[in-house]
C-alpha cells in the first residue's frame, strides 16, 4: 500500500506561468516531507522541505504547502523556466527518528518555451 | 572527490552472470541506502545500513545481496537476475535513517537481458 501518492505521472506549463504539483499520504505520523528533482541520468537532489508544524514554506520560485487536515501537500514553481523541466518526487519522514524516507512515483514536469 | 560516487553508470548483464554494483561516500554520513527505480513506480527502498549494520531489508529477493564494509563503501552484489530487475539502482547516505538530508549517487542503469 503506497502511503505517499503522487497521481499525476506527468504535467506539461506554459514557460512562465505557475506548475502546481501535487501529494497526498495517508500515514498521519510523517511530520516532515520533502521534495525531490532528477535530471536523467542523474539522481534526485533535494528541492525543498516542510515541516508538520508548518503549513507553507518558500525558497525562491519554489513554495510548498502543507494541509495536515487533509493529508496533501503541494510545490509551487513561479514563474517556471524551461529548466524547471524535471521529475519530481514527494517524500515524507515518520517522526521516529528511525525510519527511512519514503517516496512517491514522481511527476514528470516539462515547462514549454 | 565528494558527494556520493556510482560504479559503473550503465551495465547490461545476462541471467547468468554474477556482477556487483559500488557506491562510495565522502559526505562523512553513516547510513548508507540502496534504492531501485522503475518506470512508473516510487522509489523503492531495497536496504538500508547504519553505521555498516544493516538494519532494513525490504523483501529483496535473495539474488540481491548487499554489503557494507565500511560507513563510505556500500556495493551490491547482483546474481542470476530476471529480466523485470532491470531498473535504475540508486545509492544514497545521509547522517542517520531518520535525519532528512540525504544524498544521492547518480545511479547505475541496470539491464538485464
Amino acid at each position: 500500500d503506497q502511503q505517499v501518492k503522487q497521481n499525476s505521472p506527468s504535467l506539461s506549463v506554459q514557460e512562465g506561468r505557475i506548475s502546481i504539483l501535487n501529494c497526498d499520504y495517508t500515514n498521519s505520523m510523517f511530520d516532515y516531507f520533502l521534495w525531490y528533482k532528477k535530471y536523467p541520468a542523474e539522481g534526485p537532489t533535494f528541492l525543498i522541505s516542510i515541516s508538520s508544524i508548518k503549513d507553507k514554506n518558500e525558497d525562491g520560485r519554489f513554495t510548498v504547502f502543507l494541509n495536515k487536515s487533509a493529508k496533501h501537500l503541494s510545490l509551487h514553481i513561479v514563474p517556471s523556466q524551461p529548466g524547471d523541466s524535471a521529475v519530481y518526487f514527494c517524500a515524507a519522514l515518520l517522526n521516529s527518528g528511525n525510519t527511512p524516507l519514503v517516496f512517491g512515483k514522481g511527476t514528470r514536469l516539462s515547462v514549454i518555451a | 572527490e565528494t558527494g556520493v560516487t556510482q560504479t559503473p553508470r550503465h551495465l547490461v548483464m545476462g541471467m547468468t552472470n554474477k556482477k556487483s554494483l559500488k557506491c562510495e561516500q565522502h559526505l562523512g554520513h553513516n547510513a548508507m541506502y540502496w534504492y531501485k527505480q522503475s518506470a512508473k513506480k516510487p522509489l523503492e527502498l531495497m536496504f538500508v545500513y547504519n553505521f555498516k549494520e544493516q538494519t532494513e531489508n525490504n523483501s529483496v529477493p535473495s539474488r540481491f545481496s548487499p554489503e557494507c564494509p565500511n560507513s563510505s563503501h556500500l556495493f551490491l552484489h547482483l546474481h542470476t537476475l530476471q529480466p523485470e530487475d532491470s531498473a535504475l539502482y540508486l545509492c544514497a547516505s545521509s547522517q542517520g535513517p531518520g535525519i532528512y538530508g540525504y544524498t544521492f549517487g547518480s545511479g547505475t542503469r541496470l539491464t538485464v537481458v
